[in-house]
């Protein structure tokens, strides 16, 4: 069974600190996503990652970055939060295969307020 | 880039009647087509996808059609229950792209 947990599933921070999304899968996949999820604008990705170390920007990339130092585990960072920033935040992974998109697998969901 | 549009954004049903919900897209190249679904308070699941090899993809109370000359793609619940009560998100992906771009959702509501 494909889990993908994220660190937290409920987090407040404040204006202007650095916060880390964390998102660990156990299913040896290549790809790992992160998205953010508001009423009305659906799933928008915000980067990915097709293997360890490389990334590539996804829609909305302003104002995060992202660090794929081992192959279960994709970072999402807010160098300096700011409450246009507040949302819900879901990571997925998928396996990688050239010329067909595999089923992607969300995690929970981390719901971020930043005050 | 793609850009995929879906309708309605809500849809209120009675139990037993039939749902569609419909997406357009707007990259002639993209081939893959995945419905998530979300059950308040749970993470989207893949309940059904469609390549553009294929017209109609069926799967008990499920099904998907493509019409790739219109670009648009819809997804029929017939027989709906209580527990289809959830956000639908249809998606677009090409053949070489590992990203999917996903449409806005559907809050389908079926009322007993």
């Amino acid at each position: 069974d494909v889990k993908v947990t994220q660190s937290s599933r409920y987090l407040v921070k404040r204006t202007g600190e650095k916060v880390f999304l964390e998102c660990v899968q156990d299913m040896d996949h290549e790809n790992m996503f992160w998205y953010r999820q508001d009423p009305g604008l659906g799933l928008r990705l915000i980067y990915f990652s097709y293997d360890v170390k490389m990334k590539e920007k996804g829609d909305i990339p302003e104002g995060y970055s992202v660090s794929r130092e081992k192959k279960e585990r994709f970072s999402l960072i807010l160098e300096s939060a700011s409450t246009n920033q507040t949302s819900m935040y879901l990571c997925a992974s998928s396996f990688k295969d050239r010329g067909s998109p595999y089923e992607q697998y969300f995690g929970p969901g981390t719901r971020l307020t930043v005050t | 880039g793609e850009n995929v549009e879906q309708h309605p954004s809500t849809l209120s049903v009675q139990e037993g009647d039939s749902a569609v919900i419909k997406c357009t897209y707007s990259d002639s190249a993209s081939n893959y087509f995945p419905w998530y679904k979300q059950e308040l308070g749970k993470r989207p699941q893949l309940i059904i996808d469609i390549r553009s090899n294929v017209g109609e993809k069926k799967d008990q109370r499920i099904a998907v059609t493509l019409n790739k000359t219109a670009k648009h793609f819809s997804l029929h619940i017939t027989e709906t229950q209580p527990e289809d009560s959830a956000v639908y998100f249809c998606a677009a992906s090409m053949w070489g792209f590992q990203k999917l771009v996903f449409g806005t959702g559907t809050r389908l509501l079926v009322s007993p």
